[in-house]
């Protein structure tokens, strides 16, 4: 009921394409979808998050897709640079600001990008 | 700004040593705390919680403990160290004043080596 499933594990794409990673999840009551970047040896940033009452999120190059029906998100980026290699995490949580989830995040298991130049 | 500090950065230790990690954040007050362990090649396991000073919550049984001594202070311990405790520490916080409360913000990371 937790889970949080992720693919692909890995993605290799050439610099210019589209990446794009998908998660889905099983806990309705989860009300929170960050992205986080992590590159070797560093700690997760996040990247980009949505909220389930908007389909659509754009920042940049990134674009989170938010299928509330199908109980699934999706991270495209699109024009994907050798600088974009790095894992990728999708989350969720439930509580929002407050409750009692203290905002504890879900994590899915993480895509390892490679953009080839 | 908010900054948060994690340390050490790597750490190799004999099975059945003690550990020690130590997280602090500045720049806010009473935020969320949260230590994570990540195993190679996966992804990122909540070990505890925090919501204030002295208040640990535990999600998975094991051989670590934790304790919040001060209002943005979170240590990660052990009496004695097992192998599968070897991976990849993280520690975050969210909440506090000013920020954003439902993101959450991670440190560099432990790199713990048990040998």
């Amino acid at each position: 009921q937790q889970q949080v499933k992720q693919s692909p594990q890995s993605l290799i794409v050439q610099k210019g394409g589209i990446s794009i990673i998908n998660c889905a999840y099983e806990n309705t009551a989860f009300d929170y979808f960050p992205w986080y970047q992590q590159f070797p040896g560093k700690g997760p940033a996040l990247l980009i998050a949505i909220r389930p009452d908007v389909s659509e999120k754009k920042e940049g190059r990134f674009t989170i897709s938010f299928n509330k029906s199908a109980k699934q998100f999706s991270l495209h980026i699109m024009d994907s640079q050798p600088g974009d290699s790095a894992t990728y995490f999708c989350a969720a949580s439930t509580g929002g600001a407050g409750g009692t989830s203290y905002g504890k995040l879900t994590f899915g298991q993480g895509t390892i990008l490679t953009v080839h130049p | 700004s908010q900054t948060i500090h994690q340390w050490p950065a790597t750490l190799v230790q004999p099975v059945g040593s003690p550990l020690s990690l130590e997280c602090t954040v500045e720049g806010t007050s009473n935020p969320n705390l949260y230590w994570y362990r990540q195993a190679a090649g996966r992804g990122l396991q909540l070990l505890f919680y925090s919501v204030g000073i002295g208040q640990i919550s535990s999600e998975v049984p094991q051989n670590l403990s934790a304790s919040r001594p001060q209002d943005r202070q979170f240590i990660l311990s052990s009496k004695k160290l097992l192998l599968s405790d070897s991976g990849f520490y993280l520690c975050a916080w969210r909440g506090g004043r000013r920020v954003a409360k439902n993101i959450q913000y991670f440190g560099a990371g432990t790199r713990l080596s048990v040998l």
